[in-house]
């Protein structure tokens, strides 16, 4: 089965501070992807990006990074120099390649507050 | 262009009622997604179309649920006997194709009382 941990519940910081959002998912597939949403307090997700199994190539847009390792089965995301506009619960995702279509299973998400 | 909206925003229902909440996927999007999003948790994948046919139902709770996608672009998820435990956000999704990302819209609260 698949499983994505965001034991991080919440986080807070204040503006101009980095911070990094912690996933770590299970899956028996060898391939499959790893996701990242956002969450504003409006409630729609916001699709940040999407990385395949076989490009273990970190990420960078922006102010935000994703720094994909294999071996500990992690897929976090830094945000560097901290706005308020980034305040909003960030889910990461995982799907496998193999079902056909993208049939995604979330983390409970990360509550992000960064203040001014 | 225009996002994946659904209607409506909130809906408020009695126990044992039926209720139906709707997608507008993204024009030319062919793969529609429901998900369940109860507080604190993260969405559930409820069930998937590509065109009309529903390729994969298997996150339906049980009987009381169904959807459907009869002209391939708008669905309608279609809940029996409405009970407390169904209270949450259903949220919509589409992607052009099954292999690429899919957008969500703003979902429809579902509070059953």
């Amino acid at each position: 089965a698949q499983k994505v941990t965001q034991a991080q519940t919440e986080i807070s910081v204040v503006e101009k501070e980095d911070v990094t959002l912690d996933c770590v998912y299970e899956t028996r597939d060898t391939t499959y992807y790893l996701f990242w949403y956002k969450q504003p307090p409006s409630g729609e997700l916001v699709f940040l990006i999407r990385r395949n199994s076989f490009d273990e190539q970190n990420e960078i847009s922006g102010r935000y990074s994703w720094n994909f390792q294999k071996s500990t089965s992690s897929f976090n995301f830094t945000i560097t120099a901290s706005q308020v506009v980034d305040s909003a619960v960030y889910f990461c995702a995982l799907s496998d390649m193999n079902t056909g279509f993208q049939k995604l299973v979330f983390g409970t998400g990360t509550r992000l507050l960064v203040s001014p | 262009g225009a996002g994946v909206s659904q209607t409506p925003s909130n809906k408020v229902t009695e126990k044992g009622k039926y209720v139906e909440l709707r997608c507008d996927p993204i024009s030319g999007h062919t793969a529609l997604y429901w998900y369940r999003q109860s507080l604190g948790q993260g969405p559930e994948f409820l069930i998937y179309f590509q065109g009309t046919g529903a390729a994969d139902d298997s996150g339906l709770p049980n009987d009381r649920f169904f959807a459907v996608r009869p002209e391939g672009s708008v669905s309608t998820l279609k809940i029996q006997r409405t009970e407390r435990g169904d209270s949450a956000v259903y949220l919509c999704a589409s992607s052009l194709t099954r292999a690429t990302e899919q957008y969500f819209g703003p979902g429809t609260r579902l509070t059953v009382t």
